[in-house]
């Protein structure tokens, strides 16, 4: 079992859809959680933290479920700029520096 | 502007020929990560400095090799390239352990 595991789509969405990505991390010692965006043959970036009470910025919603082990990212009104790859991102067990990451999943916003 | 900063961003080598890429830093981190990624792969910890302390992955092959003289900068070294090894590397930094991390531009490799 991969320790981070994303459904790799891609998703393939109207502009203005709303789109919802899940991802599940299978060590509960972990403590911190992102979602990265990587655009095509660019390095990821980081789009936002996760926080265990959830979090919102601007159209992007990140949650996290501790005793599900998983989290989410919802993007509402998508735009054609938000096409890229989303990395779910997980940290390692604690004080290694380690982040784990998914294998991301794909977003295609048409016109 | 502080930033990683990673050159080349493009290194085209010869099968076993030894290649040096080199990423350097304005945001006095102390941790310091090389990753290997693949296309369409998520990025693979190669290894990564936490301060001084070196930490190696245990699944990265003997033919990759880094250093870190110094805070700003740290190397990766592909002692003798192999086809397998054509990847982006990308170098990230980070303030504390668990903390998100910034990353560079990427060098994409090339081996002929």
């Amino acid at each position: 079992r991969k320790e981070v595991e994303q459904d790799p789509g891609p998703f393939n969405v109207p502009e203005g859809a709303t789109v919802a990505f899940n991802c599940t991390y299978s060590n509960s010692a972990s403590q911190s959680f992102f979602w990265y965006r990587q655009d095509c043959r660019k390095e990821p970036k980081l789009l936002m933290s996760v926080y265990s009470s959830g979090n919102e910025d601007g159209r992007f919603t990140a949650q996290l479920n501790r005793a599900s082990q998983y989290i989410s990212l919802l993007i509402r009104d998508s735009k054609l700029s938000d096409s890229a790859t989303y990395l779910c991102v997980v940290s390692g067990s604690s004080n290694t520096g380690k982040l784990i990451f998914g294998q991301g999943t794909t977003l295609q916003v048409k016109p | 502007d502080a930033m990683v900063i990673q050159n080349p961003r493009y290194q085209v080598t010869q099968f076993g020929k030894p290649v040096t890429l080199s990423c350097s830093q304005t945001l006095n981190h102390n941790v310091m990560y090389w990753y290997q990624q693949k296309s369409s792969q998520a990025p693979k910890l190669l290894f990564h400095y936490y301060d001084k302390d070196f930490n190696n992955e245990a699944d990265t092959p003997d033919n990759f090799q880094s250093r870190r003289p110094n805070t700003s900068f740290c190397f990766l070294d592909i002692r003798s390239p192999g086809l397998g090894d054509a990847a982006m590397y990308l170098c990230a930094t980070g303030r504390n352990s668990a903390n998100e991390q910034f990353f560079g531009p990427g060098t994409r490799l090339t081996v002929l």
